[in-house]
């Protein structure tokens, strides 16, 4: 079947440390990976997403490579700030015109300054 | 561009009461609708999906059940709310073929 598994939170950091949330997935076909994220008392949006192997997503500062040999999707950032905190949610598509997308269970972010 | 908007953004109701959650897109037609409800630390979980007008898949059995009277609108409704429905519910749109979702700002739920 298909599904996504992330690192459990919830994961507290000093601004500017580095980050990496987990992600790994277990799908058929090839589908598209994304990851959203979700501030304090609002909907989810997109951050980042890629649609093939080996491509890179990347959006503001936060980056997130396709590796099919490992089924990963793993997000990371350089030096995180505050304004980061959040609930990251790692997901995938597997490509139907249904648009069925499978989310993991979420990530909490604490970045203190 | 596309906005999508639902309401109300927060609600307390007592067990047994009845629910409207609606929600609407613009800026597209024919989207795909979704409903998804998060509780607390167990994710996103997919409550129904919408193709067409009319045309509504439920992904888990539950007292709740969701309507497309028109393109761009989508209601959740439930004739009797439970304990267990306290939750932030989320509506979503994706373009068909397009891959992304776009989330509205979120209802909060809260059964007494």
């Amino acid at each position: 079947g298909n599904s996504v598994t992330q690192m459990e939170g919830p994961v507290t950091l000093s601004e500017e440390a580095f980050l990496t949330i987990n992600c790994t997935y277990t799908a058929t076909g090839y589908p598209s990976l994304f990851w959203y994220v979700q501030y304090p008392g609002e909907g989810l949006q997109l951050l980042l997403k890629a649609t093939k192997a080996d491509d890179k997503g990347s959006n503001k500062g936060f980056e997130a490579t396709y590796r099919k040999e490992t089924t990963s999707f793993h997000l990371e950032k350089g030096s995180v700030q505050v304004s980061d905190s959040a609930v990251y949610f790692c997901a995938l598509d597997r490509g139907s015109t249904l648009g069925r997308l499978y989310f993991g269970r979420g990530t909490q972010l604490t970045v203190w300054p | 561009s596309q906005t999508i908007h639902q309401w109300p953004a927060t609600l307390v109701q007592p067990v047994g009461s009845p629910l409207s959650l609606e929600c609407t897109v613009e800026g597209t037609s024919n989207p795909n609708l979704y409903w998804y409800r998060q509780a607390a630390g167990r994710g996103l979980q997919l409550l129904f999906y919408s193709v067409g007008i009319g045309q509504i898949s439920s992904e888990v059995p539950q007292n709740l059940s969701a309507s497309r009277p028109q393109d761009r609108q989508f209601i959740l409704s439930s004739k009797k709310l439970l304990l267990s429905d306290s939750g932030f519910y989320l509506c979503a749109f994706m373009i068909q073929g397009a891959g992304e979702l776009f989330f509205g700002e979120g209802s909060r739920l809260t059964v007494l």
